[in-house]
């Protein structure tokens, strides 16, 4: 069975820059979480869809930020513009029923 | 508030040296305690969920605990290939699905 699946692995942008993330969770998992993770931290919670709809979008700065879900299985998480202090991990991670997270392998941004 | 704080930050263990790691939770009410394993460059991998205090779980040389307070994960007779950042994880029981993380242990293993 597939994991789940992110793209880009890597992007490397100038700051101001638009940017897009996708994500491909596994097969059924209604659940979707993007996280994001700086260097020595744990994730952090960015976004949380249930199918299509974000119930949990609270930590997301959506002034740059965005985020679509739709047909409730693939996601693209968006920054336009970005500034250096996105640099980072973007984690997309999917879960079916209630427990465990299974996470991808992250996208790495690099702002310059 | 809900917290996670993991001790210690860094270890290092020589190949054989068994050791544990430590996850202090506070949380209103848990629905499950998770231990995952990040590799460079990786994303987490569980490891194991823990629901209520006096459970344990193990696999290969690595054995999770729960207390009301704290979970620990034992390593018996690292490997190097044990050498990972592991991260612990809780969800509380508040009913929003929301995963508070740890800022892990990076464990090295030497041979």
């Amino acid at each position: 069975e597939a994991g789940v699946v992110q793209s880009p692995r890597y992007k490397i942008i100038e700051k101001k820059q638009p940017v897009a993330f996708w994500c491909n969770p596994i097969s059924g998992h209604n659940t979707l979480y993007w996280y994001l993770q700086n260097l020595g931290q744990g994730p952090e919670l960015l976004i949380r869809y249930e199918n299509e709809e974000a119930v949990d979008d609270s930590q997301l700065p959506k002034d740059r930020f965005s985020a679509e879900r739709l047909k409730g299985v693939d996601s693209t998480l968006k920054i336009q513009p970005a500034e250096l202090g996105d640099s980072a991990v973007y984690l997309c991670a999917s879960r079916e029923g209630t427990g465990e997270l299974f996470f991808g392998e992250g996208s790495r941004l690099t702002v310059l | 508030e809900d917290q996670v704080t993991q001790s210690p930050e860094a270890l290092r263990l020589q190949e054989g040296e068994s050791s544990s790691l430590n996850c202090s939770y506070t949380v209103s009410g848990l629905r499950g305690l998770f231990w995952y394993r990040q590799d460079p460059g990786k994303g987490p991998e569980f490891l194991f969920t823990l629901y209520s205090a006096g459970e344990e779980k193990e696999k290969e040389r690595l054995k999770a605990t729960l207390t009301k307070k704290e979970s620990f994960l034992h390593i018996t007779a690292p490997k190097p290939e044990d050498s990972a950042t592991y991260l612990c994880a809780v969800q509380a029981s508040s009913g929003t699905y929301k995963y508070i993380f740890g800022t892990g242990t990076r464990l090295k293993v030497l041979a």
